[in-house]
């Protein structure tokens, strides 16, 4: 089945550095990527996803690039803010019709903490 | 558009009960899977649901099932409640068909005593 690693575990930046977070997958076929933040008592938010089909999408400050070849993924923070402080998770989608496929497989997060 | 609602919040339970978490998607979305996360293992997939039918099962054992209605709320049992099966339980929304974005709730906190 599908598996992910993330890394760092753990990520500690200066307010207005760049972030980044990298992920990779095993299964080539997985075709949905998105990331989550988590908020201290809260479910985790999407704030970005990409299809396989394509290379980078952009949303303001927040960045995910893939590589398919290499089978790996990252989430871009710049100018970062010290509400961007979180953890952060990326996951991976095989297609529906694959078995096991439909579930998100999780990485195993990353607490971003932007010092002021 | 309201978002996804988890019922209840925070759960206590002892040994041995079972206990019924709720959820309530995003009005029109179709799909709705549930998510066990603990410190230590992260975030698993338990179950997905789709128009009333299970379309995806995790690897957790027969205690954990679950249920979807005919208006998408979906809700999940546990029984015969383990020390282990304390966790944050969420449970995400997704529109369902090609559309993969998928929601989460604010989850419910199930501590087992």
């Amino acid at each position: 089945g599908e598996n992910v690693e993330q890394h760092p575990s753990t990520l500690s930046v200066q307010e207005g550095d760049s972030a980044v977070i990298k992920c990779t997958y095993s299964d080539s076929a997985s075709n949905y990527f998105p990331w989550y933040k988590q908020e201290l008592g809260k479910g985790p938010q999407l704030i970005i996803d990409i299809r396989s089909n394509v290379g980078e999408k952009k949303d303001q400050r927040i960045a995910v690039t893939l590589n398919k070849t290499a089978k790996h993924f990252s989430l871009h923070i710049t100018e970062t803010q010290p509400e961007d402080s979180a953890v952060y998770f990326c996951a991976a989608r095989l297609p529906l019709f694959y078995n096991q496929g439909g579930k998100l497989i999780f990485g195993q997060g990353t607490e971003l903490s932007v010092k002021p | 558009k309201a978002g996804v609602t988890q019922t209840p919040r925070y759960l206590i339970k002892t040994r041995g009960q079972q206990v019924t978490l709720s959820c309530s998607p995003i009005s029109g979305h179709r799909s709705v899977s549930w998510y066990q996360q603990t410190p230590g293992q992260g975030l698993q997939f338990l179950f997905e649901y789709f128009s009333e039918t299970q379309r995806n099962k995790g690897n957790f054992p027969g205690r954990f099932s679950g249920r979807q209605f005919s208006n998408s709320r979906s809700e999940m049992n546990v029984s015969t409640l383990e020390l282990g099966d304390s966790a944050l339980y969420l449970c995400a929304s997704s529109p369902g068909g090609v559309r993969a974005d998928a929601f989460f709730g604010q989850g419910t906190r199930l501590t087992v005593v």
